[in-house]
């Protein structure tokens, strides 16, 4: 399967614990996408990026949140200190640069319980 | 504010039957507009890309339409399977914004039942 994998796919914590999600994208895909989906919700962006260039942040990412792409293919995001609140399903996705209509290509997620 | 309003919010139908569901948007200027299906604790899986230009696009028993003079697009489903019971969420991809140009719905939870 070619498609874009996340690992784990579930994660339970205690609160104040760090924790680690790694995203494969597909292979040719030269932008990676992290969102954030809560119960009922539709997914939020955090962050994107253009091979290993980080472009945009979203403000609901954190001093707590980091994520990187160091060369330009698989990609972590980890959180620290973790809250309750942090519970949620978090989302990779991974596109090709097209003007308009690059199609996203999402994992299965990974899904956080925060204790 | 960029905005993408789905409804209903929920939806239970009877296996065999149609429905339609509806996605109304604001953002600007506009760049296309996905459908997209997502089964329970799965990722979002692409149904369709609907440009400006496009009024109607189908893929298979999911046909999707798009009014972009008032904004409004609906996804129908035809002959409903208990496969179909998922969320459907619209995604609405505008032309400014930096990278972050897409603006999702909270989704329409639909039920298939026997």
């Amino acid at each position: 399967d070619t498609g874009v994998s996340q690992d784990p796919r579930h994660k339970i914590t205690k609160r104040g614990q760090n924790v680690t999600f790694r995203c494969d994208p597909i292979s040719e895909h030269n932008r990676l996408y992290w969102y954030r989906q809560t119960l009922g919700q539709g997914p939020e962006f955090l962050t994107y990026f253009q091979n290993e260039a980080q472009l945009e942040k979203s403000r609901l990412l954190s001093d707590r949140f980091s994520a990187e792409r160091p060369k330009g293919s698989f990609s972590t995001l980890e959180i620290q200190r973790t809250e309750q609140g942090d519970s949620a399903m978090y989302l990779c996705a991974s596109s090709l640069r097209l003007p308009n209509t690059g199609e996203l290509f999402f994992g299965e997620g990974s899904r956080l319980t925060v204790l | 504010k960029n905005q993408v309003e789905q409804s209903p919010q929920s939806l239970i139908i009877l296996e065999g039957k149609n429905c339609t569901l509806q996605c109304n948007y604001t953002v600007s200027p506009f760049s296309n507009l996905r459908w997209y299906k997502q089964d329970t604790g799965r990722g979002p899986v692409s149904l369709t890309i609907m440009t400006f230009s496009e009024n109607t696009k189908s893929n298979g028993r999911y046909t999707a339409t798009l009014d972009a003079d008032t904004k409004q697009s609906s996804l129908h489903i035809t002959a409903s399977q208990l496969s179909d019971s998922a969320s459907y969420i619209c995604v609405v991809r505008g032309s400014t914004g930096g990278g972050n140009k897409l603006t999702f719905g909270t989704g329409t939870q639909l039920k298939v039942e026997l």
